[in-house]
């Protein structure tokens, strides 16, 4: 398998536009999960979703963001409008259970996003 | 809230070096704690996951002790070399919820010089 398969690497866009971020997680991963990495608050959880159904979306910072998952095999995180304090590097994870069964996460490389 | 400490922040040493990576968490009732290295531009690889239930686990030139009672991890690194230069975080999973989350560490900056 390739692994978590995030696109696109790098974004730069305008305040106020609409920003989508994908991800494809490792096939027959239950759970995939987004997160954020900024300089000031290090790695945050954004959602997660269980077998496509969002399970915890408590990280979400505003209702500009939302996420879905029309499938096992595709996610998207959507930002509209966006903010110049949106930047930060989006990360997207899978892992095959739940964390009480033993299981690892695997991370994509990540989409770096700019708003100007 | 769980909450993750990674000690020292940064951290550079000659080639050839043992080192020791500290992390801490608040909650001592967590599934695993999982270490990742992450280099400059790039995402996270997942280097070990130790279980609660376990006390370390070992790959290569690194091994990770996990002492749940006292809230403490340290990644060890034999014999360091300069390709070990990254980013390491700490990140437990912690069963304050149903399903999986991982609280990540600051995470602890290695230099390795030649």
């Amino acid at each position: 398998d390739a692994g978590v398969i995030q696109s696109p690497r790098h974004e730069v866009t305008e305040m106020g536009q609409e920003v989508t971020l994908r991800c494809k997680p490792i096939s027959g991963h239950d759970y995939l999960f987004w997160y954020r990495q900024t300089m000031m608050r290090g790695l945050e959880l954004l959602i997660y979703f269980n077998n496509n159904v969002p399970i915890d979306d408590s990280g979400m910072p505003e209702d500009r963001f939302s996420a879905k998952m029309p499938n096992a095999s595709f996610s998207t995180l959507k930002i509209q409008p966006s903010e110049p304090r949106d930047s930060a590097v989006y990360f997207c994870a899978s892992s095959p259970d739940r964390a009480s069964l033993g299981t690892e996460a695997f991370f994509g490389q990540g989409t770096r996003l700019t708003v100007v | 809230k769980q909450e993750v400490t990674q000690i020292p922040a940064a951290l550079s040493v000659p080639e050839g070096e043992n080192l020791v990576l500290n992390c801490s968490f608040t909650d001592s009732a967590i599934y695993n704690l999982q270490w990742f290295r992450q280099d400059p531009g790039k995402g996270l690889t997942s280097l070990l996951l130790i279980q609660s239930s376990q006390r370390e686990q070992t790959s290569g030139r690194l091994n990770a002790s996990l002492d749940k009672s006292s809230g403490r991890s340290t990644l060890y690194i034999a014999a360091s070399q300069p390709g070990d230069s990254a980013t390491y975080l700490c990140a437990v999973n912690g069963e304050e919820t149903s399903g999986s989350r991982l609280t990540f560490g600051e995470g602890t900056q290695l230099t390795v010089n030649p």
